[in-house]
């Protein structure tokens, strides 16, 4: 149980253009989704809190109107890179939590190439 | 506001051989939970055990055990009997509110 997908797992696109990347608790529902970005060999950087039917809570420093959060329902939620440039390239991850809130349970991530 | 410090970047151990990594944490809090989690080279985050502070007890997942140290805000990850496919990042991770505070990681390699 507690299985989280990420689609797409690999994505490549064009400066300037946007990409959408989606997060799904498949056997349960989320309650909160949180995405984080990790730079090769460093630790995972928290960017936003989703809760559904609500708007997403970034951290500082993160662009609000870059990373757009949308978290429709309770097993869906998605990360859009709006005006992508090659700075943004990246491994982006997902996690989401349930009933049990101080577990989050972690999607296989999503590699964003910006060329 | 709440820290966590992983104090080795890197560490490599023979295999079949016991490993220790170290985390601690900052926290003004008495009942919380810790966490270690492992990234092997696939990425993907995978929970290796947790611990609840209120419990004495250290806890155990068949080859990882934990040794946790309330008053000197420790948590260190024992690794037994170690594999080739315990190589990865180990993240230590202290829930802040409904977040998590990841530490730095320590890169294991497991050497045949």
């Amino acid at each position: 149980g507690a299985v989280v997908s990420q689609h797409p797992s690999r994505v490549i696109c064009k400066s300037g253009t946007s990409v959408k990347i989606e997060c799904r608790s498949l056997d349960f529902q989320a309650t909160t989704m949180f995405w984080y970005r990790q730079f090769p060999k460093k630790s995972l950087m928290l960017m936003a809190t989703s809760n559904e039917g609500s708007k997403a809570t970034y951290e500082q420093g993160v662009e609000k109107d870059k990373f757009l959060i949308n978290h429709a329902s309770l097993t869906l939620s998605t990360l859009t890179v709006t005006s992508a440039h090659p700075e943004d390239s990246s491994f982006y991850i997902c996690s989401a939590t349930g009933v049990s809130s101080y577990e989050q349970y972690f999607g296989p991530g999503t590699r964003l190439t910006v060329t | 506001a709440q820290t966590v410090t992983q104090s080795q970047p890197e560490m490599s151990v023979q295999e079949a051989e016991t490993v220790t990594l170290s985390c601690t944490y900052d926290t003004s809090e008495n009942n919380y939970y810790l966490f270690w989690y492992k990234q092997p080279p696939s990425r993907q985050m995978i929970l290796v055990i947790r611990q609840e502070a209120y419990k004495q007890q250290n806890a155990t997942e068949n080859r990882f055990s934990v040794n946790f140290q309330k008053a000197a805000k420790s948590f260190s990850l024992k690794i037994s009997d170690s594999q080739l496919g315990d190589t990865a990042m180990y993240f230590c991770a202290f829930p802040n509110n409904e977040k998590l505070t990841f530490g730095t990681g320590t890169r294991l390699t497991i050497i045949p």
